[in-house]
């Protein structure tokens, strides 16, 4: 059971290049997250999917678009990288159907934009 | 809407002393509350949450926190400082069902421990 895992670890892109974060889970829970974390900032949501076939904008979408490939996937794409896109992603799930809701977060990707 | 606030970006103490960690909420609905903490390159991991059961809540490594809904507030506290306790510690409100599970992260506090 590896959780959530995301790839790649590291990146570094130029401005204006485009790439896929990958997010996946192998503990079956219908809810799927991304966020971002910037020194000071906390953690800012992006985009979430609540179930499977389902996306939704959250805190700070612009720049972004996802894709709820399965139940398990969630991709973040950043289709024209910016500076202001250098940050950690962070990928979390969260099983529906829970007496309380916790999120499960992946290991991060920290993206440097050049 | 849902926020919080976590006061002090940084606190530091002894190794043996007491952890204090402030975090103030506001919410229109009866809120989840979490505390994560997130260690140096590492994701985040859950400390403790409140459910709206008992309001004094227990969690890993010696952790607790209490929600005080007078003071809307739900402090972390623990009474004795590891060094491995260093990290920056979120706080976090959310929605209760049947809402979007949406979390609202505090911007962090970033505990050191000194020797």
């Amino acid at each position: 059971n590896a959780g959530v895992t995301q790839t790649p670890k590291f990146q570094v892109l130029k401005t204006g290049q485009s790439m896929t974060l990958q997010c996946a889970q192998d503990m079956n829970h219908n809810s799927m997250y991304w966020y971002r974390q910037d020194p000071g900032m906390g953690l800012r949501l992006i985009y979430y999917s609540a179930s499977e076939g389902t996306t939704d904008k959250g805190e700070v979408p612009n720049g972004y678009n996802v894709s709820r490939l399965n139940k398990r996937e969630f991709s973040l794409r950043l289709e024209s990288a910016a500076p202001s896109q250098t940050s950690v992603y962070f990928c979390a799930s969260r099983r529906q159907g829970e007496s309380s809701d916790t999120q499960y977060f992946g290991p991060g990707t920290r993206l440097t934009v050049l | 809407a849902q926020s919080v606030t976590q006061l002090g970006s940084h606190v530091s103490v002894s190794e043996g002393a007491l952890v204090l960690l402030r975090c103030n909420y506001s919410s229109s609905v009866p809120p989840y509350l979490f505390w994560y903490v997130q260690y140096p390159n590492q994701g985040l991991q859950l400390l403790l949450k409140y459910t709206s059961a008992a309001t004094l809540v227990k969690g890993i490594n010696g952790f607790e926190a209490e929600f005080k809904k007078s003071e809307t507030s739900f402090h972390l506290t623990k009474p004795s400082a590891h060094m491995s306790d260093a990290a920056e510690y979120f706080c976090a409100v959310s929605d209760q069902p049947p809402g979007t599970y949406k979390y609202i992260f505090g911007t962090g506090t970033r505990l050191k421990v000194l020797a």
